[in-house]
């Protein structure tokens, strides 16, 4: 079965990178893209980017462009979302979810991470 | 590019039918048959419920039911029943091939 399994939370402080993995398994990765979604404490769910796990090609939102950094390992089947000079405003639980270009987008979702920036 | 446009909350009785609407512009609701819709109970990862406007996954109820005219898409859930308490948020497909979410609806069954 499709799976979306990420890492665990993380406590950072301000001014720090974090990265969060998202590790699929169930079907073919390099046939799909990864999304990755942010969800601020008590806010909406708000769209950051996605990468094609095949050619590794990326878009973000205008929002999110040079705060945020989308890879992929393909042997490893696992997507990555870097977030950089972390703020106490970047906390939030963080989604990755499975897309297809032309097809099908966010059908299954990893668990969440939470990212706690704090001093 | 600012969310698409959802009521803050929507409640129904047992039984009844609700519908949530999803506005958004020429750019994205209006000029794309992709919009999808997802439920999200409390501390959990939101769920597909509709996606291409009008299409169910396996496995979803057929009470959940998309439509759109024109900017706006709307979420029909009838027969409401307790478990269908929860968020639900719509999602469009957008120019620049990128992806906008609304503003997000908490459902109470009264």
């Amino acid at each position: 079965q499709v799976q979306l399994v990420q890492s665990g939370a993380e406590v950072r402080k301000p001014g720090a990178s974090v990265k969060v993995s998202c590790k699929a398994s169930g079907y073919t990765f390099t046939s799909y893209a990864i999304h990755w979604v942010r969800q601020a404490p008590g806010h909406r769910l708000e769209w950051m980017g996605w990468i094609s796990a095949d050619s590794g090609n990326t878009k973000y939102s205008q929002k999110f462009r040079g705060k945020v950094t989308i890879t992929r390992d393909t042997s490893a089947t696992t997507a990555y979302m870097e977030l950089s000079s972390l703020r106490s405003e970047d906390t939030a639980v963080f989604y990755c979810a499975r897309g297809r270009i032309g097809g099908i987008n966010f059908d299954y979702w990893g668990q969440g991470t939470l990212v706690i920036v704090s001093s | 590019q600012s969310a698409l446009t959802q009521p803050a909350s929507v409640s129904g009785s047992p039984g009844q039918s609700i519908t949530i609407s999803c506005t958004g512009t020429s750019s994205d609701v209006g000029s794309y048959d992709r919009v999808s819709w997802y439920q999200q109970h409390p501390g959990k990862a939101p769920k597909l419920m509709i996606f291409d406007v009008i299409k169910r996954p396996s496995g979803i109820s057929n009470r959940f039911s998309g439509s759109k005219s024109g900017n706006t898409a709307s979420l029909t859930i009838s027969g409401l029943q307790a478990e269908d308490e929860a968020d639900y948020y719509c999602c469009s497909f957008g120019s620049n091939s990128t992806w906008l979410f609304g503003g997000g609806t908490k459902l109470t069954v009264v």
